[in-house]
């Protein structure tokens, strides 16, 4: 089956420092690769994402390349910001015919705390 | 409301009793989700909507989980005679794109059951 083995919290920082969440996937195929994000309070909410080998996700700053050899999808910044905060999920959806491919199947989550 | 809405956010049963937790989606949406997240867990798939059909619940943990959407907007999830195990947030999200394509979901903030 699918899987998603992602770091382990509880991840803490300094403003301004490089973070690195590494995330690898057991899959068929070639799966869609996501990252939601989780503010205190929020909902979780699509970070980025990759829909085939070596596409690079962005957004805010954060960063992630599919990496089919490693099966690997993981997440960077190069400095983060107090307000980076959060749980941090990896996710894949398979990408088979005949649907299925609105399955998520997530990660455990990551939670970062930047510190000022 | 310009996100996906859920309620109650809290609620507390005692084993034994039935409980129902409503998902208002963005206006619009075409698909509807259901997850369960257990406390320190990423979030597993429960069931999908396409308008008001079901499409799959192969992700219900058993015949004492049901969920509806009648009218292809507003959804219920209903747990009959509540277990201890089925204590966990319930997320609800929501896409305007059908199966086969790898969009956003729009999720909720969750609604957290807690059974004594």
């Amino acid at each position: 089956g699918n899987s998603v083995t992602q770091m382990e919290g509880p991840v803490t920082l300094s403003e301004e420092a490089f973070l690195t969440i590494n995330c690898t996937y057991t899959a068929t195929g070639y799966p869609s690769l996501f990252w939601y994000v989780q503010y205190p309070g929020e909902g979780l909410q699509l970070l980025l994402k990759a829909t085939k080998a070596d596409d690079k996700g962005s957004n805010k700053g954060f960063e992630a390349t599919y990496r089919k050899e490693t099966t690997s999808f993981h997440l960077e910044k190069g400095s983060v910001q107090v307000s980076d905060s959060a749980v941090y999920f990896c996710a894949l959806t398979p990408k088979a015919s005949g649907g299925s491919n609105y399955k998520l199947t997530f990660g455990k989550g990551t939670l970062l705390t930047v510190n000022p | 409301g310009a996100g996906v809405s859920q309620s109650p956010r809290y609620k507390v049963a005692k084993r034994g009793q039935d409980v129902a937790l409503r998902c208002d989606p963005i206006s619009g949406h075409v698909s509807l989700f259901w997850y369960q997240q257990a406390l320190g867990q990423g979030p597993e798939f429960l069931t999908y909507f396409q308008n008001e059909a079901q499409l799959d619940k192969s992700g219900l943990p058993s015949d004492r989980f049901f969920a509806e959407r009648p009218e292809g907007s507003v959804s219920t999830l209903k747990i009959q005679r509540t277990q201890q195990e089925d204590s966990a947030v319930y997320l609800c999200a929501s896409s305007d794109i059908t199966g086969d394509d790898t969009g956003e979901l729009f999720f909720g903030e969750g609604s957290r059951l807690t059974v004594l």
